[in-house]
């Protein structure tokens, strides 16, 4: 079943503008992960964050988590053409006796040039 | 050096056909995932071994079988193949197949298009 929703479903900004995607999610997680799918290619991971975290950094990402809310937001910081990409969400839910990661749809994110 | 590896990346076949699509890490992890990604982007996961034991089977047809013949490989077998199964499967991995909760490191994919 669907876990993580992606919001907005596109966003298209100008190169060295702030991107901000949200996700939220329907059940309790361990930990929430962001990956990056460039135009026919596989998933690479961005970010990890854990449920008994609240906010982490890596570079130009930025993440927060809610889990009060079962939100979390992605922020990319002045914004490159290469960032490009579709961003995925994805939880791991606590005690769903096994682990897998669970995806949200997507934010396909357009940088402009 | 390639982490994740799928073979064939594009497979083009008739309705009713049989395929298989191959899946190699060579990263030592433990488990091991395919996930299918349809036209709308959506990724769900189909099936998950850990040590080449099955430990994830989501409702997925019959016609869909893996094979996990050791711990570095998962291979995803599909026979009578339907238009419905065009998609893009993707491979995938992680060290643990336990509550540790790692990334997973995915192959490229493989674009299956039925015709």
């Amino acid at each position: 079943s669907q876990q993580g929703e992606e919001d907005p479903q596109a966003l298209s900004i100008q190169e060295g503008e702030n991107a901000t995607m949200n996700c939220s999610y329907k059940t309790s997680i361990n930990n929430l992960q962001w990956y990056r799918q460039n135009s026919g290619r596989g998933l690479v991971h961005l970010i990890l964050i854990r449920s008994n975290e609240r906010e982490k950094h890596s570079g130009r990402l930025r993440v927060t988590l809610d889990t009060s809310k079962k939100s979390s937001s992605l922020l990319i910081t002045a914004s490159r053409a290469a960032d490009t990409a579709s961003y995925f969400c994805a939880t791991d839910e606590l005690g769903a006796g096994s682990y897998q990661l669970t995806f949200g749809k997507g934010t396909k994110l357009s940088v402009i040039p | 050096d390639t982490a994740v590896s799928q073979t064939p990346k594009y497979l083009v076949t008739q309705m009713g056909n049989d395929k298989s699509i191959k899946c190699e890490q060579n990263l030592g992890h433990d488990t091991m995932y395919w996930y299918k990604q349809d036209s709308k982007k959506f990724l769900k996961i189909m099936f998950s071994y850990n040590n080449k034991e099955l430990i994830i089977n989501e409702t997925v047809p019959n016609r869909f079988s893996p094979k996990s013949p050791d711990k570095a490989h998962l291979n995803l077998h599909i026979n009578s193949l339907e238009l419905g199964d065009s998609a893009v499967y993707f491979c995938a991995s992680s060290p643990y197949g336990s509550r540790v909760g790692t990334e997973a490191f995915f192959g490229q994919g493989t674009r299956l298009t039925v015709v």
